[in-house]
């Protein structure tokens, strides 16, 4: 186990609403990212966050929006769901920005969009 | 732009055999390399990553792998396959100096175990 911890575990939504994904980073770790991973995909990034800034952002629209809190934790929310964002939402935690930094990922949340 | 490229989506050994588990990547500047596991409704395990040091680069459960720069490769390999071997395996890439530590995934590929 990596320390890193996501709720809830599964969740099932209706198009057009508003979702808030959490995750609780491993202790000394003050850096969160945050990915997409559809059925059969590789992980897509999303953006992270670093000492409650984004610190980068992958290729997704304004609705997939975050927060980092001053205790490390994050959230991600999603804003008008679409049929398209059912997919495993993976949080990882890291010691820093770096790229260098190892990245340990949490369980994920399984999100379903009907 | 940066991709990783996973030859065969699914992979399968006899128990006992050699894994190999084909990764290349692209990039324009020096990258950095790392191997993750997934196992069924789990998150990643890293395997073993490469930041520019030794280019053969040992991982956990016996697992190792080789930068090749003239080849854009990184590929994984275990000598002798155990069941609990069985799981999906993701090469991921990110580039030097990129802030936001963002990594780029590969395609996946599914390594199945027969006894």
């Amino acid at each position: 186990e990596t320390g890193v911890t996501q709720s809830p575990t599964h969740l099932i939504k209706t198009r057009g609403q508003q979702v808030t994904l959490r995750c609780s980073s491993q202790s000394g770790h003050n850096t969160v990212s945050w990915y997409q991973q559809a059925l059969g995909q590789g992980p897509q990034f999303i953006f992270q966050y670093y000492r409650e800034e984004e610190n980068g952002r992958g290729n997704f629209p304004p609705r997939f929006s975050g927060l980092q809190f001053p205790n490390y934790s994050s959230e991600l929310n999603v804003n008008a769901l679409e049929l398209d964002d059912s997919a495993l939402y993976l949080c990882a935690s890291s010691q820093g920005q770096a790229s260098t930094d190892t990245q340990y990922f949490g369980p994920g949340t399984r999100l379903t969009v009907l | 732009a940066q991709s990783v490229t996973q030859l065969g989506s699914h992979v399968s050994v006899s128990e006992g055999a050699l894994v190999l588990l084909r990764c290349n990547y692209s990039s324009s500047v020096p990258p950095y390399l790392f191997w993750y596991v997934q196992y069924p409704n789990q998150g990643l395990q890293l395997l073993l990553k490469y930041t520019s040091a030794a280019t053969l680069v040992k991982g956990i459960n016996g697992f190792e792998a080789e930068f090749k720069k003239s080849e854009t490769s990184f590929h994984l390999t275990k000598p002798s396959a155990h069941m609990s071997d069985a799981a999906e395996y993701f090469c991921a890439v990110s580039e030097a100096g990129n802030q936001g530590g963002k990594l780029i995934f590969g395609q996946g590929t599914e390594l199945s175990v027969k006894p």
